[in-house]
């Protein structure tokens, strides 16, 4: 499967754009790049995701790089309800239907 | 649409007691994963199905079973419960395509004593 590395913790001032870096190395031309984040005592819930292009919805923006090895989810403004841990996760088919989690980067906003 | 539940939300066991946790989704949805989450810690693929009749194991499958006879259920059982399998439980839906969001239970949460 392929993997991926994320900073453990991370912080950020309230009202500032974050950066959230997500390394992916091993990534295969199949594979999605999702993140997902858990507010505490919730289950994760959808953030973003994509395949090559750089993606923008309501709640983020993520930037892939050109090889595909890395991505940065940008939230533009960070709010304190934007504390939580963000998970980067790399969805694939063709026989790899597991989704797998690592331990995420925990996001802590500075009032 | 309810998305994914999880029944029951909060649960104590006795150590060797047996309990079975439902995972229900109303999306239609091919793929159901069942994880576990110890304090502090990240998510654990236990056991998945990519369809009705079919599972297959995770990363840390011992100690538990599942089985999915329809489409819109995964049932995760623990046979006689240890203190170990304490901890909190999350079930996952989504669709076979990998250009596909997953959705996610708002969890239960097991004590075994």
């Amino acid at each position: 499967d392929a993997k991926t590395t994320q900073p453990n913790s991370m912080e950020s001032n309230e009202e500032e754009p974050v950066h959230l870096p997500c390394n992916h190395s091993t990534i295969s031309g199949t594979d999605y790049i999702h993140w997902y984040r858990q507010l505490p005592s919730q289950g994760p819930e959808y953030v973003i995701h994509g395949l090559t292009s750089n993606v923008n919805n309501r709640m983020a923006s993520l930037a892939i790089a050109e090889d595909r090895k890395s991505s940065t989810l940008i939230l533009h403004r960070a709010t304190l309800r934007d504390a939580a841990v963000y998970y980067c996760i790399l969805r694939s088919n063709f026989g790899n239907e597991k989704l797998t989690f690592g331990t995420g980067t925990r996001l802590t906003i500075i009032p | 649409n309810a998305g994914v539940t999880q029944t029951p939300k909060f649960r104590v066991l006795k150590t060797g007691q047996s309990m079975t946790l439902l995972c229900a989704q109303d999306m239609n949805h091919e793929y159901m994963y069942w994880y576990r989450q110890d304090p502090g810690m990240g998510l654990r693929l236990i056991h998945y199905s990519v369809g009705e009749g079919t599972t297959a194991k995770g990363e840390v499958p011992d100690g538990y079973n599942v089985s999915r006879l329809k489409k819109q259920n995964f049932l995760l059982g623990l046979e006689s419960a240890a203190p170990s399998q304490t901890s909190v439980y999350f079930c996952a839906s989504a669709r076979q395509h990998p250009n596909t969001e997953a959705f996610f239970g708002q969890g239960t949460r097991l004590t075994v004593v």
